[in-house]
Order: structure tokens, then sequence, then C-alpha cells
């Protein structure tokens, strides 16, 4: 089975453009989740959607970042205008919770993004 | 304060050691906890959640102690293809994983 699958794995851009990252979420998860990792900070969550829905974004940092869930197995973030402070790896992860604690969550490759 | 924190090494040791990290939690409201390994430039995996009884899987096992609010993880009989990242994760609230910065193993031949 295909794992959380997520485009470009690289991306080279120039301060002020605008970023989009895309994930495909596993065949049958309902919950996304966006994380960014950096050296300094570590892994850090953005976003996370449950069915779609954004449950918790608190982890944005700013309104130059928005995520979007427009079907069940799709998500893009986007930066706009980026920064060079934005670069990082951004992972996407993906899960099908039960209810319980122990729900696993599956992470993609990862984008490395480097903003000049 | 980091809500966990983790020494971020790297531990050197040679193949066959045993070796342990610890981390620390500050949210008392954490109801789960997780070891996950990251390779370099990898994604990170689930390795192993933790009980506070103990758990052991292989040459890993996990504890922990909500009294002092810290999660152990020891390897023994060290591998060449344990040295990655290691790191020690809490979940709070629905589904939201909080991580450690990671602590690094080398293991040596």
């Amino acid at each position: 089975d295909a794992g959380v699958i997520q485009s470009p794995r690289h991306e080279v851009t120039e301060m002020g453009q605008e970023v989009t990252l895309r994930c495909k979420l596993i065949s049958g998860h309902n919950s996304l989740f966006w994380y960014r990792q950096t050296m300094m900070r570590g892994l850090e969550l953005l976003i996370y959607f449950n069915n779609n829905v954004p449950i918790d974004d608190s982890g944005m940092p700013e309104d130059r970042f928005s995520a979007k869930m427009p079907n069940a197995s799709f998500s893009t973030l986007k930066i706009q205008p980026s920064e060079p402070r934005d670069s990082a790896v951004y992972f996407c992860a993906s899960s099908l919770p039960s209810g319980g604690p122990q729900d696993t969550q599956y992470f993609g490759p990862g984008t490395r993004l480097t903003v000049l | 304060r980091k809500e966990v924190e983790q020494d971020p090494g790297p531990f050197n040791v040679p193949e066959g050691a045993t070796v342990a990290f610890n981390c620390t939690y500050s949210n008392s409201a954490s109801q789960s906890f997780f070891w996950y390994r990251q390779d370099c430039r990898k994604e990170p995996k689930l390795l192993m959640s933790v009980y506070s009884s103990g758990n052991e899987d292989g040459r890993f096992t996990a504890q922990l102690n909500r009294a002092s609010q810290y999660i152990s993880l020891l390897i023994r009989d060290s591998k060449l293809s344990d040295s990655a990242t290691y790191l020690c994760v809490s979940l709070t609230g629905f589904q939201k994983l909080v991580f450690g910065t990671g602590t690094r193993l080398l293991v040596s031949p």
C-alpha cells in the first residue's frame, strides 16, 4: 500500500515567491497533520484536520501560511510570500483515529524547502 | 522552556553496548507517550509506545514515571543499524503530538 505522498520533495525558491506543498493521505485515513522541522526548534505541529475540517491551527506561524483540505485525501500548505526563515523540512502525516490514545501517525517523506 | 526536553547528544557507543535516553515533559495533562525514530534525512517513524508499567519490544525497553514526569528508552546490545535520532513524544489533547528535539545515537563497530 502507498504511504503518505508529498510533493515536491525539494523546493528552492526566492524570497517573496509563493510556495505550495502538497500531501496525499493514506487511503482510508481521515486525519491529516502538517509539521515543520528545523534544527533549532525540532518538529512542530502547524495544523491538523479531521474529516476535512481544521481542528487546531494554533501552530501556524502567521498569516503568510494557509492550509486547505479540498477533499478527503488531499491537502495543500501554502506560504505567500515566502521568507528565508521559512526554510525547513515540512512533513505531512495521516492517521485513522479509533478514539484511543495510541493512534499512530504515519509520516510522509517530507518536502525540503529552501528560501533564498 | 520546551514542553518535551531531551539531551541532544550525540551518544557514541560501541556495538553491543547498552544505552539509555531520558526525556522530561512539563505538561502534566499529557495522556500518552511514544518514542519515534528518525534516520538522517528521513521521516519520523513510531518505535514504540510508553506505558506506566514499562514495556519491552525486543532489545528496546520504555518506561514512564508520571510522578517525576520523565520517560526513558533503553537499548540493549546496540546494533550499527540503531544509529538514528530518537524523538520523545507526548500526546496532549485529541491526536496532538508534541515532539522533543531528539537525541542522536551513533553506534560504531
